[in-house]
Parts: structure tokens; sequence; C-alpha cells
């Protein structure tokens, strides 16, 4: 597999449940990011990895909690959300260097969250 | 506050006329500044970089200029194609930490 893989590509959770979506990169890249996607709004940056230590927490709700176990892989936990919450989900990754320079950031293709 | 704003949330062109999207911003000293486009249902997909001391840069029928000056991007398509209706959305590097942050995006349709 190249790229960004995420999984699933589509969820429904009721708002107690507690669920998790899955980031994979294959193109060796050392930062990994979480945005969010919602109808008439622009992506929203959540989370921001860069050599498996968190760097960036754009004040995002404790509802969602990521997990970088290691470069190629990024998780976001899912508790007691909100239907507000509903959204397409997109990871990305690129070469960040740590210096500040991502460059271009590759996205999968999404998971597309439905909070009933 | 800052903003990044992108000069009209939908733009329609009949096919082979130029299309030009603009991305303004305030309150922001990018080090560069990058264009995407996204599809329907679609992670974004990245087309162009141009960095703070570049004034153009151009890739096949694409062009991007960059005025920090005015604080402004243009993203041109030439002889645009029906293939080339999608969203594009502009976005900026800032605060070190490869902390992105992307407009709202201008959905180009191309009239055949």
């Amino acid at each position: 597999e190249t790229g960004v893989t995420q999984t699933p590509r589509h969820l429904v959770m009721g708002m107690t449940n507690k669920k998790s979506l899955k980031c994979e990169q294959h193109l060796g890249h050392n930062a990994m990011y979480w945005y969010k996607q919602s109808a008439k709004k622009p992506l929203e940056l959540m989370f921001v990895y860069s050599l498996e230590e968190r760097v960036e927490n754009n004040s995002v709700p404790s509802r969602f909690s990521p997990e970088c176990p290691n470069s190629s892989h990024l998780f976001l936990h899912l508790h007691t959300l909100q239907p507000e919450d509903s959204a397409l989900y997109l990871c990305a990754s690129s070469q960040g260097t740590g210096t500040g320079e991502p460059g271009e950031l590759f996205f999968g293709e999404g998971s597309r969250l439905t909070v009933l | 506050s800052q903003k990044i704003e992108q000069n009209s949330e939908a733009l329609n062109i009949q096919e082979g006329k130029t299309a030009t999207l603009t991305c303004n911003y305030t309150n922001y000293s990018p080090a560069y500044l990058q264009w995407y486009r996204q599809d329907p249902g679609r992670g974004p997909v990245f087309l162009l970089l141009i960095r703070e001391n570049e004034k153009e840069k151009r890739k096949e029928r694409l062009k991007v200029t960059f005025d920090t000056t005015l604080k402004q991007s243009l993203f041109h398509i030439t002889a645009s194609q029906p293939a080339d209706s999608a969203t594009y959305l502009c976005a900026l590097e800032h605060g070190g930490y490869q902390k992105v942050t992307f407009g709202t995006g201008t959905k180009l349709q191309v009239i055949p």
C-alpha cells in the first residue's frame, strides 16, 4: 500500500459510544496531522505530531484523544461525542524536519463520522 | 484576528478560459503558501507551494503568485477544462512546527 490510509471510511456512533479512527502512512514521513472538515467551514487543524511527539493541540475538546504510537500510525480516540462533532476527519502526513517547514501535506481520504 | 479568505465561494468559467482564484490573509507572516485541490468526498491533493521570497511559480497549466506586501496569492489555471472543476484551497504555514491552516476554499466549475 502507498500513501495515507484511513479507516474506517464511514462511522456512525451514538453519543455514549467509544470508537477510534486510524491513520497509517507509508511515505516515511515524520509528521502527522488530524484535521476536521465540516460543511461550509475551512479545514480545522486539531492535532500535529512531529517525530511522535504532540507539538500542536488546537484547543480541541478532551472527548477527542489522539495517539501516535510510531511515526507511521496515528489514532483519534472518540468518547462521548456530540452531534455537532459529525464531520469528515482527515489525516495527513508530511516530511517535516522539525524546524517549522512541513512542505506539502499528503491527505488520506477521510473518515466520515456521524454522531446520533 | 487571523484570517485566510478566498475570494468567492464559487466561480463558474467557460472551458478554455483562465480561472483566477484569490487568497488573502491577515495577521499572518507565512514562510510559504500552498494550494490544494479537493474533489467531493476526497482528501485534498497538493498542487503547488510558493515561498515568501518567490514571486511566481508555475506547473504545467497552473501558476501561483505570492505578494507578501499585499498579503495575497493568486492561483491561475490556464486553458481550463471541465476536469479542473473542484474546490481549491489555499493554506499557510505559520507558527513553526508544521502548523498549516487552510482557507475556506473556492469551488470552481468549468462549463463545457
